[in-house]
This record gives C-alpha cells, structure tokens and sequence, in this order.
C-alpha cells in the first residue's frame, strides 16, 4: 500500500519560493503505472489541481491554467520523492498543500492515495 | 477553468437517501466519465469514494454510488448513517488536461 509522506517549511514570505518534498514508499516514483500530482485546498479557492509528473518511458509533465506560468515539479528517483517548487508566491498562495497519487492499478483520472497536507502560510 | 458547481450543503435523517449534484460542462463532466467524488471529514484528507463516474474503490461501502447524465453528476448516498456527515467534493478530468473540482457539500445528517 502506497504512503506519502510530506515535509517542507509552513510559512513562506512573499515574493519567495515555496517549495515540497513528498517521500513515496509503497511504489516508485518513476513507475510505469503510477502518477504524482499536486493539490491544493484554502477557503476562499477550495480544492484546487496544481500539476502532475509521470513516467512512460520518458518524464511528463502537466500543470494547472492558473499557476502555470509559476510552478515546477520534479521527480527525484534517487530519494523515491517528488517534489514542488512555486515560485514568486504571494497570500493568496497560503492552503493545504497536499500531494497524490493516480493510476497504481487503477484509474489515472481520480486521486487515490493522499499525503497527509502541509499547511503554509505565506506572509506579506 | 471555472470550479463545478455542487449545492452547498445538504441533510437527511439517519436510514434515508440523499444525492449531491455537481455540474459541469461539455468541456468537462459533460465530455468525459472522469468523475470522481471525494469524502473529507474535519481536519482529514480527504478520501476517494467513487471514481470514473461509477466505480467504487475497494473498501468503500456499496451504500455510495454514483451516476452521470450529460453535464450533470450525482452522488447518492443511501442508509444515510451518522459516520456519512462530512464534507463531499466532486472532481472531474478536463479537455486542458487538467482536473477541476466543484465548491463542496456539507452533509449533514439529522
């Protein structure tokens, strides 16, 4: 049974990078039947989808409309983690940060597995 | 990418049956059977109950079923019990090749 396991800073000043690690045990990150997103939740966006990476052959990438032009994430096989980088963050960037996992066996269009959230705050 | 819209919150007594609705668009609910419903209590994470319109994941009690017709998606609980009261999001794949989620239900049960 697949775990995440979450860590990174919870306040991050503006203007700064945000930045997550999620550690996967249970599977690889570099699976070829598995796929790692990024999610957020706050009160005033709700749950919001921030990206995803997946390996079929080759590294994949897709991310979200609104933080596209500001987000990375990257997969880190020597650690078996995945991690996320938002850059230029401001307040309103301030949620539940929450890492998970699709496919592994089942649908790759629904969030199976969650990390357990971090919460960041981002200061003015 | 607009969120889906879900009622805000919703009731129903102890044995009854209740269903959340979440509507999309073409471009969305309406375009794929990527739907997925998630359960959140308080301060939990939350947790998948049905995925690709219908499909329940192991585990999940059969008491939870879920449906789809053109832009609109259901979620019908039935035998409503007291552990049901939480928070329900819908979710639904994109034609961006992204994911979008409705605005959330609050379930309670009387």
């Amino acid at each position: 049974q697949v775990q995440l396991q979450q860590s990174g800073p919870g306040l991050v000043k503006s203007s700064q990078t945000l930045s997550l690690t999620c550690a996967i045990s249970g599977d690889f990150v570099s699976s070829n039947s598995g796929a790692w997103d990024w999610i957020r939740q706050s009160p005033s966006r709700g749950l919001e989808w921030l990206g995803r990476t997946y390996y079929r052959s080759q590294w994949y990438h897709n991310y979200g409309l609104s933080v596209r032009s500001r987000i990375t994430i990257n997969p880190d096989t020597s650690k078996n983690q995945v991690s996320l980088l938002l850059t230029s963050v401001t307040p309103e960037d301030s949620a539940v940060y929450y890492c998970a996992r699709s496919c592994g066996g089942s649908s790759c269009y629904a969030f199976h597995a969650w990390g357990q959230g971090t919460v960041v705050t981002v200061s003015s | 990418q607009s969120a889906l819209t879900q009622p805000a919150s919703v009731s129903g007594s102890p044995g009854q049956s209740i269903t959340i609705s979440c509507t999309g668009t073409s471009s969305d609910v309406g375009g794929y059977r990527y739907v997925s419903w998630y359960q959140q209590h308080p301060g939990k994470v939350p947790k998948v109950m049905i995925y690709d319109v219908s499909e329940r994941p192991s585990g999940v009690s059969n008491r939870f079923s879920g449906s789809k017709s053109g832009n609109m998606a259901s979620l019908t609980i039935s035998g409503l019990q007291a552990e049901d009261e939480a928070d329900y999001y819908c979710s639904s794949y994109t034609s961006s090749n992204t994911w979008v989620f409705g605005g959330g239900t609050k379930l309670t049960v009387l």
